[in-house]
């Protein structure tokens, strides 16, 4: 398996709501990434996990919380999202520090 | 701080031209560079990687150069197809105990006519 896979593939919610993407790679990778990316922009990187412990967090604001509960799987939870936090969110994965990435197909989100 | 720009922003041209992207980067302390692809509202594709220690790297039409003292990269594709159109981005990963980010150049939109 040498895929990174992301689920939802598209997501629509209220600003009152909670949610929750997840992204998931058998790899054996160690590092797991969210990027946020707007249209015609390139991605900007809001979260590393490596070795299942949170390593950068990009002063994402609060109302974004990852959680790596094992090393296959990553997941942000949204909470409280304002309309300009509608994006394409991408999870990645690399084996460890300066090696390639992996990334995933993406979450298209869409807060209302 | 490093920075990434890649040159032109947007391209067309017809099938089967050979074509050249361009990355350059600000600071040669790199421990690789990696070229993506992405379709449009898609993830990134990976299309190759090359390490600091390296000149270069093929894959079928594809093939990339890296020159760190110059802080330049290229990535040159072979009789264009439409379905090479995309936006091709390219990524530095800063050298130095073990890093984990890579700094995204602003892309360059591809479009191949037939």
């Amino acid at each position: 398996d040498t895929e990174v896979t992301q689920t939802p593939k598209h997501l629509v919610m209220g600003m009152t709501n909670k949610k929750s993407l997840k992204c998931e790679q058998h790899m054996g990778h160690r590092a797991m990434y969210w990027y946020k990316q707007k249209a015609k922009k390139p991605p900007e990187l809001m979260f590393v996990y490596s070795y299942e412990k949170l390593s950068i967090n990009e002063s994402v604001p609060s109302r974004f919380s990852p959680e790596c509960p094992n090393s296959s799987l990553l997941n942000l939870h949204l909470h409280a999202l304002q309309p300009e936090d509608s994006a394409l969110y991408l999870c990645a994965s690399s084996p460890d520090a300066n090696y390639g990435y992996t990334f995933g197909s993406g979450t298209r989100l869409t807060v209302v | 701080k490093q920075e990434v720009t890649q040159i032109p922003a947007a391209l067309s041209v017809p099938e089967g031209e050979n074509l050249v992207l361009n990355c350059s980067f600000t600071d040669s302390a790199i421990y690789n560079l990696q070229w993506f692809r992405q379709d449009p509202g898609k993830g990134l594709t990976s299309l190759l990687l090359i390490q600091s220690s390296q000149r270069e790297q093929t894959s079928g039409r594809l093939n990339a150069s890296l020159d760190k003292s110059s802080g330049r990269s290229t990535l040159y594709i072979a009789a264009s197809q439409p379905g090479d159109s995309a936006t091709y981005l390219c990524a530095v990963s800063p050298s130095g105990g073990g890093t984990y980010k890579y700094i995204f150049g602003t892309g360059t939109r591809l479009k191949v006519l037939a």
